[in-house]
């Protein structure tokens, strides 16, 4: 089945440093990757849609100076945390969507990236 | 907009019987999805099973069924003969161009 490969899984950071997340399409072309936020024991919260070849749409409330995202190629997108703080601490993960499947077909979501800032 | 609500924050199942989570759904679209996945303790998002809203059966794979009442607007997933690694945080979700949007998810913890 398709696979989406995220990394790092784990990062450990000083508070003012940039993480950069990647999130890898390994079988399949994704146009569209997704990314969210999700809290200990909480729901998935979407921050932003990421568009290959062009700019991402941010969920409201999300800063888009904060959360840099690229998406140069059909399998990769990266989430850069810029100036990471502590309450930017979370689980990130991604979720891209086969660019060739139906409207209806699941997508796929990486394993995840727990980030600690210190 | 789209809302997907889950009532049920936490539930204990004894291992080998059934359990059923509930998920209710808002939505003025037409035709949409609906999804649920599992999260264990690992934090990877493992899809279970879909319905659509067009659908006339209900979704069945494996152990996992959905009952799908679209008048009522509720598609409850239900485990049957649970398993200790049935363990983990189960997430409805409704699809909306392309996006997922989540509920607040259940905790299920398998006893033996």
């Amino acid at each position: 089945g398709a696979v989406v490969s995220q990394h790092p899984s784990r990062v450990i950071c000083k508070s003012g440093t940039s993480v950069k997340i990647e999130c890898r399409s390994l079988d399949f072309q994704a146009t569209t990757m997704f990314w969210y936020r999700q809290f200990p024991k909480k729901s998935l919260m979407l921050m932003a849609t990421s568009n290959e070849g062009s700019k991402a749409t941010y969920e409201q409330g999300v800063e888009k100076d904060k959360f840099l995202i690229n998406h140069a190629s059909l399998t990769l997108s990266t989430l850069t945390v810029t100036s990471a703080h502590p309450e930017d601490s979370s689980f990130y993960i991604c979720s891209a969507r086969d660019t060739l499947a139906g409207a209806n077909e699941k997508l796929f979501f990486g394993s995840g990236t727990q980030l600690s800032v210190l | 907009a789209q809302k997907i609500t889950q009532t049920q924050p936490g539930m204990f199942v004894q291992e080998k019987e059934a359990v059923t989570l509930d998920c209710t759904y808002d939505t003025s679209d037409q035709s949409y999805g609906l999804f649920w996945y599992k999260q264990p303790s690992s934090g990877e998002m493992i899809f279970l099973i879909y319905q659509g809203s067009y659908d006339e059966q209900n979704a069945t794979e494996g152990r996992y069924s959905l009952n799908f009442q679209k008048a009522r607007k509720s598609a409850n997933l239900v485990i049957s003969a649970s398993q200790l690694g049935d363990s983990a945080m189960y997430f409805c979700a409704i699809k909306d161009d392309y996006k997922l949007s989540f509920g607040a998810g259940t905790t299920v913890t398998v006893r033996a």
